[in-house]
Formats: C-alpha cells, structure tokens, sequence
C-alpha cells in the first residue's frame, strides 16, 4: 500500500519567515495530493491541493510543487504569520483513499 | 452549503461494549470515508463509501464496520471495544470521483475506559 513519508515532525519559524515541509510516497498510482492544516481541537482543513498533471500550484502565501518522477511534493508557506501555527498534514490519494503523513507541528514565532 | 456533521461528538464506553457513530456528508457528496486519529499512529483510513457500496478498506480488524444509506449519511460501528480503540474518528465527504477532495467533518471523540 502507499506509504507517505513527512519532514520535519516539528518546525520554528520567527514571524514573517519562510516554512517549508516535504512528503514523500511510494505508489506512483497516487493521483492527487492534498494539504491539510489542523489546529488544536479542530478539524483537519484542506488548504491546498495538486493533482499528478500539475507541477506546482499557488494561492496567496501558500503554494505546493510536485515531482512525480521523484514522488515527492512539498509545501511553502511565505510570510509566516501567527495563525500559521498549526499541525500540517500531507496525503496521497489512491483507490479512494487518502493515505497521510505523520504531521509537522509549525510553531511561528513572533 | 452546511458542512459534514457528526454526532456524537463525544462518547464514553467501556470495553466490551459496541459503539456507533453517524456521519453525514455535505449536500451534494456520495462518498463518505473514515479515519481514525490518535497520537500514535496519526490518521488512518478506515474504510470509503459510494453510492452504499464500500470502495476500499483500511487495515483494521473486523471489530470496525460501516454502511451507508441511501441518502449517503454513513454510520461506523465498533464492536467489542477495547482501550486501543480510544481515538478521534473523523469522517469526510466528497463527490466521489477520482480524485478525492475530501472535508472532514468535527469528529467525535471516543473514550474507552
């Protein structure tokens, strides 16, 4: 099954400052990948998504590359503003199903 | 348009018993999936619903089980629970195609004592 892989677990950015998370995947069938953000007691929140035929994609601070000779995709936040800090998920989607990454933890600093 | 809902959105078992969750899916979306949510392990599929038929299915015991109605609303149920089973369980909806831009319901918070 598809295995997908997220670093880091945990990041720090001073306010204003770039963050950046990588995932990995395994089945080269996944088609679709989303992002998710999800804040303390709250629901996981699709943030931004990229489909296999699409190499990068942007919306406002936030953007997503793909690199499917590689598998593997990333995401970008600019500018880092407080209500950044969240747990960020990655997921590959396959047979109706998404498979997630373990998570990274962003902490912005102010 | 109103969002997934679930209820309950909090429960207090005892191993042993069963337990059974209710999902229902944004108007418009035929595919309901479920993930369970814990510290340990992350966020893990459960199983998918379209159309009242299950698409695929997670590595879980048989002690997990789902149907989906007619007017897509999904309900999951755990049989003989155990204190494993505490965990976050969040379903999603989406339209059901190929490529699945799911939302994820509030998610009900189960505790196994």
């Amino acid at each position: 099954g598809e295995n997908v892989e997220q670093h880091p677990s945990t990041l720090s950015v001073q306010e204003g400052d770039s963050a950046v998370i990588k995932c990995t995947y395994s089945d080269s069938a996944s088609n679709y990948f989303p992002w998710y953000k999800q804040e303390l007691g709250k629901r996981p929140q699709l943030i931004i998504d990229i489909r296999s035929n699409v190499g990068e994609k942007k919306d406002q601070r936030i953007a997503v590359t793909l690199n499917k000779t590689a598998k593997h995709f990333s995401l970008h936040i600019t500018e880092t503003q407080p209500e950044d800090s969240a747990v960020y998920f990655c997921a590959a989607f396959d047979d109706y199903k998404l498979s997630f990454g373990a998570g990274t933890t962003v902490t912005v600093r102010a | 348009k109103a969002g997934v809902t679930q209820t309950p959105r909090y429960l207090i078992k005892t191993r042993g018993q069963q337990v059974t969750l209710s999902c229902s899916p944004i108007s418009g979306h035929r595919s309901v999936s479920w993930y369970q949510q814990t510290p340990g392990q992350g966020l893990q599929f459960l199983f998918e619903y379209f159309s009242e038929t299950q698409r695929n299915k997670g590595n879980f015991p048989g002690r997990f089980s789902g149907r989906q109605f007619s007017n897509s609303r999904s309900e999951m149920n755990v049989s003989t629970l155990e204190l494993g089973d505490s965990a976050l369980y969040l379903c999603a909806s989406s339209l059901g195609g190929t490529e699945g831009e799911q939302y994820f319901g509030p998610g009900t918070r189960l505790t196994v004592t």
